[in-house]
């Protein structure tokens, strides 16, 4: 398997709603990302797990939190989110190497719409 | 932080025609380059990449070259056909934490083949 999957694909929320991203993959890569895209723009880094430990988050406000439940999943916990949150979310898989920096496989990425 | 200047935003060719897409970077210490195509409602997807210790690489009718001294990188696409009609995003990292930094993306080339 060398993909990295998205679940859910399309997400609508509500403000004072609470949902979850989830990624998936199951190429042995201990690295994860997520990032966020907005319409037009490039991706933006928001966190890193690497080895199942957050090793970057890019002062992402609060309502936003990643969890690494084991090395093949990632997610990501919204609430009480904000229109201007509304985005695709992209989770990505990388075969960490240190001191250097391995290729990044992105998923299909969420679509999110917050009402 | 890194930052990453990509240029033109949009460029139109003729199909069969070359294409050049530049792109600098800001830290000395960013050593990994890839470059990602992203097609509408797709995730990106990753063309091809180079590191800091090469200055040319060639896939096909894609290459990129690198000068690390002034800072800048650029993407060739050669004999260009209907199909390379995308976005195109260079990025940087440092390839630091352990391996899993995280990608700074440039703002995008949308390239439009003109049949």
């Amino acid at each position: 398997d060398t993909e990295v999957t998205q679940t859910p694909k399309h997400l609508v929320m509500g403000m004072t709603n609470k949902k979850s991203l989830k990624c998936e993959q199951h190429m042995g890569h201990r690295a994860m990302y997520w990032y966020k895209q907005k319409a037009k723009k490039p991706p933006e880094l928001m966190f890193v797990y690497s080895y199942e430990k957050l090793s970057i988050n890019e002062s992402v406000p609060s309502r936003f939190s990643p969890e690494c439940p084991n090395s093949s999943l990632l997610n990501l916990h919204l609430h009480a989110l904000q229109p201007e949150d509304s985005a695709l979310y992209l989770c990505a898989s990388s075969a960490p190497r240190a001191g250097d920096q391995e290729t990044q496989y992105f998923g299909p990425g969420t679509r999110l719409l917050v009402l | 932080g890194e930052n990453v200047e990509q240029h033109p935003s949009t460029l139109s060719v003729q199909e069969g025609d070359s294409a050049v897409i530049k792109c600098t970077y800001s830290d000395s210490a960013s050593n990994y380059f890839p470059w990602y195509k992203q097609e509408l409602g797709k995730r990106p997807q990753l063309i091809i990449d180079i590191r800091s210790n090469v200055g040319e690489k060639k896939d096909q009718r894609i290459a990129v070259t690198l000068n690390k001294t002034a800072k800048h990188f650029s993407l060739h696409i050669t004999e260009t056909q209907p199909e390379d009609s995308a976005v195109y995003f260079c990025a940087a990292s440092m390839g630091s934490g352990g391996g899993a930094d995280g990608l700074t993306f440039g703002k995008g080339t949308h390239l439009i083949i003109q049949p």
